[in-house]
């Protein structure tokens, strides 16, 4: 099926570990992008990137990098978690051209760090 | 910085009955506004997407319509069912690339 795969679904980290979040669209979206979503916060947007070769800062980028791998893929990395960055993160893409067709997102990945 | 409030924060109704959930920006310069829907751990399911050009949308028993002038924007949703039970969350796009949430509606549809 179309659409937006993220992976691990649900992860566990120790304070201190790195790990990267996987995301890929099979839509030919030029527009990726990551969110966490916090209890009475919302979504946030960590980081996007507009077209493949592009990446630009959110609203909470510090402590995340991102590579956009190639224009299916767009990658979160955690260099050292802390407790802090446990939340439900979510991948979303979208056309933007003339006009903006809304935003398609992945299931999501559930990561605790303790 | 444009913030987006949604009302009622959470709402109960009985089945069958037609209900209304509120969006308002503080700027508002909307240029696109979509609407979500989230089930208890899951992801966002695009319902509705109000382009530019449009002041409303319909799909189903659902219809969503913009006021730009006044940066408000409703969801209206028809004879309300048990399985639309679920959060609702509207998005505005303002320009450089990215959407701003606000954070949602819970709804329950009681049978």
């Amino acid at each position: 099926n179309a659409g937006v795969t993220q992976t691990p679904k649900f992860q566990v980290l120790k304070t201190g570990q790195s790990m990267t979040l996987q995301c890929a669209q099979d839509m030919n979206h030029n527009s990726m992008y990551w969110y966490r979503q916090d209890p009475g916060m919302g979504l946030r947007l960590i980081y996007y990137s507009a077209s493949e070769g592009t990446t630009d800062k959110g609203e909470v980028p510090n402590g995340y990098n991102v590579s956009r791998l190639n224009k299916r893929e767009f990658s979160l990395r955690l260099e050292s978690a802390a407790p802090s960055q446990t939340s439900v993160y979510f991948c979303a893409s979208s056309v933007v051209k003339d006009s903006w067709w809304g935003y398609t997102f992945g299931s999501g990945t559930r990561l605790t760090v303790v | 910085k444009q913030e987006v409030t949604q009302i009622p924060a959470a709402l109960s109704v009985p089945e069958g009955e037609n209900l209304v959930l509120n969006c308002s920006f503080t700027d508002s310069a909307i240029y696109n506004l979509q609407w979500f829907r989230q089930d208890p751990g899951k992801g966002l399911t695009s319902l509705l997407l109000i382009q530019s050009s449009q002041r409303e949308q319909t799909s189903g028993r659902l219809n969503a319509s913009l006021d730009k002038s006044s940066g408000r924007s409703t969801l209206y949703i028809a004879a309300s069912q048990p399985g639309d039970s679920a959060t609702y969350l509207c998005a505005g796009y303002s320009g450089t690339y990215k959407y701003i949430f606000g954070t949602g509606t819970r709804l329950k549809v009681l049978a």
